[in-house]
């Protein structure tokens, strides 16, 4: 269990461009969640997955911003055409799905930037 | 709705002292609660839990205690060290989907 990486660390790009960032859960997680977490805030909820199934898009989810998981295993989020107001740090987190406590558990964020 | 309102920080103790942080919630369904722990350059760890009422989560020296009759879960410790400065997160989580996150409580503890 390496725990949930992703990639990459720290994204910095000029306004209008499109950027893309990847999500590597824990291997046996059926869960995958994006969050978004802005400086003095707790992390926002953006969308979920279940295998490959996206399930639920929070509506800060514009219609810039996808996110797929193709097989069910990794996920990558894409933001099109950023805007300064995307500059945020993006927080992945997977979960098994059993149990009652639904523990998630959380990657170490890809930090944006836009200038 | 779902949201949770927690203490307003920052937080700044001597080392040893008492620590409460308070985190009280609403939700549409019967909650989970957590406390996540965010240290300087990391991601956030899951502190402890409960999923019932008067469950009480513990880990570390931390522990929380889940009220439903005051729809709190307050996180204390009776004796802070340096080690323990950290952004502190309440949450709750309603049948497993998305986590609802308080704007988290930034604790300095000095020497």
């Amino acid at each position: 269990d390496t725990g949930v990486s992703q990639n990459p660390r720290h994204k910095i790009t000029k306004r209008g461009q499109n950027v893309t960032f990847r999500c590597d859960p824990i291997s046996e997680h059926n869960r995958l969640y994006w969050y978004r977490q802005t400086l003095g805030q707790g992390p926002e909820f953006l969308t979920y997955f279940q295998n490959e199934a996206q399930l639920e898009k929070s509506r800060l989810l514009s219609d810039r911003f996808s996110a797929e998981r193709p097989k069910g295993s990794f996920s990558t989020l894409e933001i099109q055409r950023t805007e300064q107001g995307d500059s945020a740090m993006y927080l992945c987190a997977s979960s098994s799905g059993t149990g009652r406590a639904y523990e998630q558990y959380f990657g170490p964020g890809t930090r944006l930037t836009v200038t | 709705g779902n949201s949770v309102t927690q203490m307003e920080g920052p937080v700044t103790l001597s080392e040893e002292a008492f620590l409460t942080i308070n985190c009280t919630y609403t939700a549409t369904g019967y909650p989970s609660l957590f406390w996540y722990v965010q240290y300087p350059g990391e991601g956030l760890q899951l502190l402890l839990k409960a999923t019932k009422a008067d469950d009480k989560g513990s880990n570390k020296g931390f522990e929380a205690t889940y009220r439903k009759e005051t729809t709190s879960f307050h996180l204390e410790k009776g004796s802070v060290q340096v080690s323990d400065s950290a952004v502190y997160f309440c949450a709750l989580n309603v049948i497993g989907n998305q986590f609802y996150f308080g704007t988290g409580t930034s604790l300095t503890v000095i020497p």
